[in-house]
C-alpha cells in the first residue's frame, strides 16, 4: 500500500523565519504535488514535481522532488502570516492521487 | 469560468437517513473525483470517474455509500443509510485528461 508521510504535522512559527515540511514514501511516484488548503476550502495546487532531482521554485516557496521520486520537501522563506493554513503533498501513479496527511502550517505576525 | 461547484455546503443529518451530495464538474473536464477528509485520516480518494466510466471505486469505504455519473456535468455521492462515522467534509474535484485537479468547496457532513 503506498503511504505518504508527512512532517511536521504542526508548526507554528514567528513571521520572517523560514521553515521546510518534509513528505517522504517508500513508493515511487511519478509525479508529486503540493497542494495549501485554507479553512472552508477545497486544496488549491501550487506545484507539481516530475523529474528526480527537481527544484522549482514559485517566489519565496522552493520545492524539491527527491532523485529517487519517492521523496519531496517544501522551503518557505520568511514566511508571512498569509502563508498559514494545511500543506498536503500527494502522490500520483497513473491516474490514481494519494496524499499525506498534511503539514499544518501557522505563521504569526 | 465557474470551478467546481458542490452542493450542500453543509448537511447535518440523524443516523439512519439517506444523504446526497452533489458536484458539478469544471466544463470540459473528463475527470472526477470524489474524496473524503477527516482529521484522523486526512485526505482520502473515494472514486474516480474517466468520461461518466468509474474507474476505480476501492476507495469507497461500505456498500452504504454509492457514486453516480448519469451525465459530464452531474456526480452524486450517496450514504445510505448514513452513520456518525460518515461525518466529514467531503470534495468533489475534476481534471482534464488526469492532470491537475480543480477541487470544489466541499460539503461539510455532519451526521447525529
Amino acid at each position: 500500500t503506498q503511504l505518504l508521510e508527512q512532517s511536521p504535522q504542526f508548526l507554528s512559527i514567528q513571521e520572517g523565519e523560514n521553515l521546510t515540511v518534509y513528505c517522504n514514501s517508500s513508493s515511487v511516484f511519478s509525479s508529486l504535488q503540493w497542494y495549501r488548503q485554507e479553512p472552508g476550502e477545497g486544496p488549491v495546487l501550487l506545484v507539481t514535481v516530475v523529474t528526480g532531482g527537481e527544484v522549482k521554485k514559485l517566489k519565496r516557496l522552493t520545492f524539491q522532488f527527491g532523485d529517487a521520486r519517492k521523496d519531496s520537501s517544501l522551503h518557505i522563506t520568511a514566511a508571512q502570516p498569509g502563508d498559514t493554513g494545511l500543506y498536503l503533498c500527494a502522490g500520483t501513479g497513473g491516474f490514481k492521487t494519494i496524499f499525506g496527511a498534511g503539514t499544518r502550517l501557522f505563521v504569526k505576525a | 469560468d465557474a470551478g467546481v461547484i458542490q452542493s450542500p455546503r453543509h448537511e447535518v443529518t440523524e443516523m439512519g437517513q439517506e444523504v446526497t451530495l452533489r458536484c458539478k464538474p469544471i466544463s470540459g473536464h473528463d475527470y472526477l473525483f470524489w474524496y473524503r477528509q477527516t482529521m484522523m485520516r486526512g485526505l482520502e480518494l473515494l472514486i474516480y470517474f474517466n468520461n461518466n466510466v468509474p474507474i476505480d471505486d476501492s476507495g469507497m469505504p461500505e456498500d452504504r455509500f454509492s457514486a453516480k455519473m448519469p451525465n459530464a456535468s452531474f456526480s452524486t455521492l450517496k450514504i445510505q443509510p448514513s452513520e456518525p462515522r460518515d461525518s466529514a467534509v467531503y470534495f468533489c474535484a475534476s481534471s482534464l485528461r488526469g492532470g491537475e485537479q480543480f477541487f470544489g468547496p466541499g460539503t461539510r457532513l455532519t451526521v447525529l
